[in-house]
């Protein structure tokens, strides 16, 4: 059983469109991070929030945290083919940095 | 420099073979981790050392075991893997291991038991 689940599991979209990915528990959570990974790689973090209801944009990537801190929405607008990849959540439920990774979302974005 | 380097990229060996993964960094990061991560799936974390010594280990069987001989090398010592073991296994570093930090991650080795 995932601790935090991701949805959807799998995005394949044209460029130019807006898309919305969740990450959902029924736990608190201290701070959030979401991670982008390509094939062959290690994943590379895209941003951290700790404050319920905070709101962190990213050019065109907007991440949402909860009020209560147990979810999590990562907004792509104007999606481009650079976008493509697998797009990890990761929770952190104590002061140590032990974090938890949702089921992640693979994304495609076709030209 | 802001690198994670692990060594091999891949590794194939047979279920009585002994090998070691390497990870390196040179940011000065006192936290260091290990995760696995079968494919299609997230990774999950097996160990976490914090200022050279093992502050986590998440019931990983024994057949893997970790070591940090300094603070900028990590090993994972594996003997006896099953062909379950097959994974992509992840490094990652963190400036102290508090909440919230960023985790720097290499780019993995890709393991096949055999």
């Amino acid at each position: 059983t995932q601790l935090l689940e991701q949805s959807p599991q799998f995005l394949s979209i044209q460029e130019g469109e807006n898309l919305t990915v969740y990450c959902n528990s029924s736990s608190v959570f201290s701070s959030l991070q979401w991670y982008r990974q390509e094939p062959g790689e290690g994943p590379v973090l895209l941003v951290t929030v700790v404050t319920g209801g905070e709101v962190k944009k990213l050019k065109r990537l907007t991440f949402q945290f909860g009020d209560a801190r147990k979810d999590s929405s990562l907004h792509i607008t104007a999606a481009q083919t650079g976008d493509t990849g697998l797009y990890l959540c990761a929770g952190a439920r104590s002061n140590f940095n032990k974090f938890y990774f949702g089921s992640g979302t693979k994304l495609n974005v076709k030209p | 420099d802001t690198e994670v380097t692990q060594t091999p990229k891949h590794l194939v060996m047979g279920m009585t073979n002994k090998k070691s993964l390497k990870c390196e960094q040179h940011m000065g990061h006192r936290a260091m981790y290990w995760y696995k991560q079968k494919a299609k799936k997230p990774p999950e974390l097996m160990f976490v050392y914090s200022y050279e010594k093992l502050s986590i280990n998440e019931s990983v069987p024994s057949r893997f075991s970790p070591e940090c001989p300094n603070s900028s090398l990590l090993n994972l010592h594996l003997h006896a893997l099953q062909p379950e073991d097959s994974a992509l296994y992840l490094c990652a570093s963190s400036p102290s291991g508090r909440g919230g930090e960023k985790l720097f991650f290499g780019s993995g080795t890709q393991l096949s038991v055999l």
